[in-house]
């Protein structure tokens, strides 16, 4: 398996445009998370997707983040319009199991920079 | 708020050295996960421990889960110079939501030759 795929790898945009985050999880897998990174922050889980249907979107921080799960194979993270703020590594992860219960499998991250 | 709090922040061993890393956590859990993070890439997942495991072996790796004091460590057995970069600790909530992992800071691992 190809592990979980993430596009883009890096993204430098202008605040104010719209940013589209990909992700492709390991086939088969039920559950898809949304992580951001940074260095003040850690690690922060925004959203999560159990068999395409958000399940907590409490993370999420403002409206100007939307995530959706169209299919089982494929997921967006957009924010729009972006600021500088949001300028971290967004990472996309899957599991098979309850994601309490069982190991997480990553993609690279996408780095954002907003100008 | 971060759910796991690792110390020490960062640590720098030389290459053969163990290498000790502690987390703590405020509230019950199921399960505590260790993962690793090279620099400018994924999370990788190490080791799984379950709420009512004290002790778990994975090769060089050993975990222990202490849930009275609420604190893991991860130790790390003759280290190699690949054995450089960033774990973390996260954790599985008791009730509620089982699926939501809450990850700590992190420990920055330096392995020199």
């Amino acid at each position: 398996d190809a592990g979980v795929i993430q596009s883009p790898r890096h993204e430098v945009t202008e605040m104010g445009q719209e940013v589209t985050l990909r992700c492709k999880p390991i086939s088969g897998h039920d559950y898809l998370f949304w992580y951001r990174q940074t260095m003040m922050r850690g690690l922060e889980l925004l959203i999560y997707f159990n068999n395409n249907v958000p399940i907590d979107d409490s993370g999420m921080p403002e409206d100007r983040f939307s995530a959706k799960m169209p299919n089982a194979s494929f997921s967006t993270l957009k924010i729009q319009p972006s600021e500088p703020r949001d300028s971290a590594v967004y990472f996309c992860a899957s599991t098979s199991v309850s994601g309490g219960y069982g190991e997480l499998f990553f993609g690279e991250g996408s780095r954002l920079t907003v100008l | 708020s971060q759910q796991g709090e690792e110390d020490p922040q960062a640590l720098s061993i030389q290459e053969g050295e163990n290498a000790t890393m502690n987390c703590s956590y405020k509230t019950s859990i199921n399960n505590l996960q260790w993962y690793r993070q090279n620099s400018g890439r994924g999370l990788v997942h190490l080791i799984l421990i379950r709420s009512n495991e004290r002790e778990k072996h994975s090769g060089r790796l050993r975990v222990t889960l202490d849930t009275s004091k609420k604190s893991s460590s991860l130790l790390i057995t003759a280290s190699r110079a690949a054995d450089t970069a960033s774990y973390f600790c996260a954790t599985g909530p008791n009730t509620g939501t089982a699926s939501k992992l809450t990850f700590g800071t992190g420990t920055r691992l330096q392995v020199t030759l």
